[in-house]
């Protein structure tokens, strides 16, 4: 079955650059949720997307920025990167609103330097 | 505000026995989803099993089960037949709104 994809895998950055990761969900899927994974620690919600609209924000900063395309992929772009932006960055995907359960891209690794 | 407790860092089990992982979960709200996830050493995020709040019955995949408490906002996860491949790291989520809330994990050690 087709799952989440993520690119790139991994991503190397210096400070105040600028990164932008991709997200492709499982065919069907409406809804792109994104998330931060620092070392050994769980993961926090950034923001999601319905149907091209934002639909919940979470601890995202204001250097982040997101949106969703017409053919539900999701971009997450990052500006002036810091060395605390270095963390692990799932995608993950559902169909619906409701309850759905939330797959999971295999994660971008950004290491800030 | 919707909070999520694993109060086991670290759990270990002989190959082959059982072993149940702590969950509990404060929240206001009567209609809820509950879920929990493997992340492997390869860090992907592994949907293990889900919980609706409105169902009485425990969820069951395979070797994996839960024990879903509403009234003790309480849910664990019971591992049957535990194989190394088990080994791993396991959140327990809530679904409030869009996001998942996540518990602080706990590693689970499998000891051949």
């Amino acid at each position: 079955a087709a799952g989440v994809i993520q690119s790139p895998r991994h991503l190397i950055k210096e400070k105040r650059e600028t990164a932008t990761l991709k997200c492709y969900p499982i065919p069907r899927h409406d809804t792109v949720y994104w998330y931060q994974q620092g070392p050994g620690q769980d993961p926090q919600f950034l923001i999601s997307f319905y149907e091209k609209m934002q639909s919940d924000k979470g601890s995202i900063p204001d250097r982040f920025s997101a949106q969703q395309f017409s053919d539900y992929h999701s971009e997450l772009n990052m500006s002036s990167l810091e060395l605390g932006d270095s963390a692990l960055y799932f995608c993950a995907s559902s169909w619906g609103l409701a309850g759905g359960e939330q797959y999971f891209g295999p994660g971008t690794r950004l290491t800030v330097t | 505000a919707q909070t999520v407790t694993q109060s086991q860092p670290e759990m270990s089990v002989q190959e082959a026995e059982t072993v149940t992982l702590s969950c509990t979960y404060d929240t206001s709200e009567s209609d809820y989803y509950l879920f929990w996830y493997k992340q492997p050493p390869s860090r992907q995020m592994i949907l293990v099993i889900r919980q609706e709040a409105y169902k009485q019955q425990n969820a069951t995949e395979n070797r994996f089960s839960v024990n879903f408490q509403k009234a003790a906002k309480s849910f664990s996860l019971k591992i049957s037949d535990s194989q190394l491949g088990d080994a791993a790291m396991y959140f327990c989520a809530y679904r409030s709104n869009y996001q998942l809330i996540w518990g602080a994990g706990t590693k689970l050690i499998i000891k051949p």
